[in-house]
């Protein structure tokens, strides 16, 4: 069955400390991505990678980091110098930064 | 100022009419435009892309039309069925920077 997952589908934090969300895909896409979505507002680019041990900034990788050690799995941090944490995140991969991308089901984040 | 936006915000329906989303976008220079679809709680499903030869395109009871000179697509969905409640994206692919704009979605509920 091939996909893009993401666990936990809910993950509860207190104030100060760092998370790590899971994105595994088994589709072969070279590229992936991390966006964050909020109400009202559209999805905002976190992080990106377009090869293994390869990474770039998004447009709100303020207190975020990723890594991308395998092609499959690019997991995201968000560490206690993110302001507003508590949203949406979905991650996404595709063949190549210019293909379709396909997202995952999603991680709700709620910082308590 | 490269952006995407959607209306209405939001829509309710009846079961078995139809309905008419819109996307204006500002984005250049232009590559195509993707409507998805993404179920509460769930990751955005791509429905159809238009790229800037294409003036209409259906899939199913989805049909997508775009007008490159005025920089406008509308979605719009026939026969509308229960499983169409939904939030509706639209995003624009630029060329050159291969960035992608988001617009923040149409919230569609349909009642029976």
């Amino acid at each position: 069955d091939g996909g893009i997952t993401q666990s936990p589908k809910y993950l509860f934090r207190k104030e100060g400390q760092n998370v790590t969300l899971s994105c595994e895909q088994n589709l072969n896409h070279d590229a992936m991505y991390w966006y964050r979505q909020d109400p009202g507002q559209g999805l905002r680019l976190i992080y990106y990678s377009q090869i293994v041990n390869d990474f770039q900034k998004g447009d709100i990788a303020e207190g975020y980091s990723v890594s991308r050690e395998k092609k499959e799995s690019f997991p995201l941090t968000v560490t206690s110098a993110q302001k507003n944490p508590t949203a949406f995140y979905l991650c996404a991969s595709s063949i190549a930064l210019v293909n379709e991308q396909f997202f995952g089901p999603g991680t709700r984040l709620t910082v308590l | 100022k490269n952006q995407v936006e959607q209306s209405p915000q939001s829509l309710i329906i009846l079961e078995g009419k139809n309905c008419t989303l819109q996307c204006n976008y500002t984005v250049s220079p232009f590559s195509n435009l993707r409507w998805y679809k993404q179920d509460t709680g769930r990751g955005p499903v791509s429905l159809t892309i238009m790229t800037f030869s294409e003036n209409t395109k259906s899939n199913g009871r989805y049909t997508a039309t775009l007008d490159a000179d005025t920089k406008q697509s509308s979605l719009h969905i026939t026969a509308s069925q229960l499983s169409d409640s939904a939030s509706y994206i639209c995003v624009v692919r630029q060329t050159g920077a291969n960035n992608l704009f988001f617009g923040t979605g149409t919230r569609l509920t349909v009642i029976p």
